[in-house]
């Protein structure tokens, strides 16, 4: 069974440009979550998205964004790129269990950004 | 909101050895999860273990086992026969059942374990 795939798991980019993050979920899993890591900030939520549709948000700017396709597969986009969003982003796909509660969560390994 | 902290910056515990890695956790949420990572230098998150506000019993998976203490708040990872491999970031999470937290983990500021030969 694949796990959860994050590509690419490196990138540099300049301040100012844009970046697309892709991520595939676990066949099955329809819940993709996107978290930031800074040694600073520690690991911090973005955003959730179920069968296309975001179902919440983190406290972060406009210019972080993101969507899901029918299949499942996420993107997250992060345009006028900062020094600041240098980080390690990792997604999370999980299965929600008869209760509604989510059995749990698996995260890919990753892409680590950095904003030269 | 919910909070999570952990208050051992890093750790250190002889090969063989058993080691605590603490974790309280602060919630209005009758129903809640609780979780433990692991992260390598590799950056992948790992999953290791999970309990619910609702389970009476402790959960154990393999060689990891969480002493959960619902009154205390507190849900505290023991890592039986430590290997050299057991060294990397642990983190404890934490998400309250539906409502408007779909996806959202909150997290810890992690640990650092070191396991020496």
């Amino acid at each position: 069974k694949a796990g959860v795939t994050q590509t690419p798991r490196y990138l540099i980019k300049t301040r100012g440009q844009q970046v697309t993050l892709s991520c595939s979920p676990i066949s099955g899993h329809r819940s993709v979550s996107w978290y930031q890591q800074t040694p600073g900030q520690g690991l911090q939520f973005l955003f959730e998205y179920f069968s296309e549709t975001q179902r919440n948000k983190g406290n972060f700017p406009g210019r972080f964004s993101g969507r899901q396709f029918s299949n499942s597969r996420s993107e997250m986009n992060v345009s006028t790129l900062e020094l600041g969003d240098s980080a390690l982003y990792l997604c999370a796909s999980s299965l929600k269990g008869p209760g509604g509660f989510p059995y749990g969560y698996t995260f890919g390994s990753g892409t680590r950004l950095t904003v030269v | 909101a919910q909070k999570i902290t952990q208050t051992q910056p890093g750790m250190f515990v002889q090969e063989k050895e058993a080691v605590t890695l603490d974790c309280t956790y602060d919630t209005s949420d009758q129903s809640y999860g609780l979780f433990w990572y692991k992260q390598p230098s590799s950056g992948e998150m790992i999953f290791l273990i999970y309990q619910g506000s609702y389970d009476e019993q402790n959960a154990t998976e393999g060689r990891y086992s969480l002493n959960f203490q619902k009154a205390r708040k507190s849900a505290n990872l023991v890592i039986s026969a430590s290997q050299l491999g057991d060294s990397a970031m642990y983190f404890c999470a934490m998400t309250p059942a539906g409502g408007t937290s779909y996806g959202k983990l909150t997290f810890g500021q992690g640990t650092i374990l070191t396991v020496h030969p």
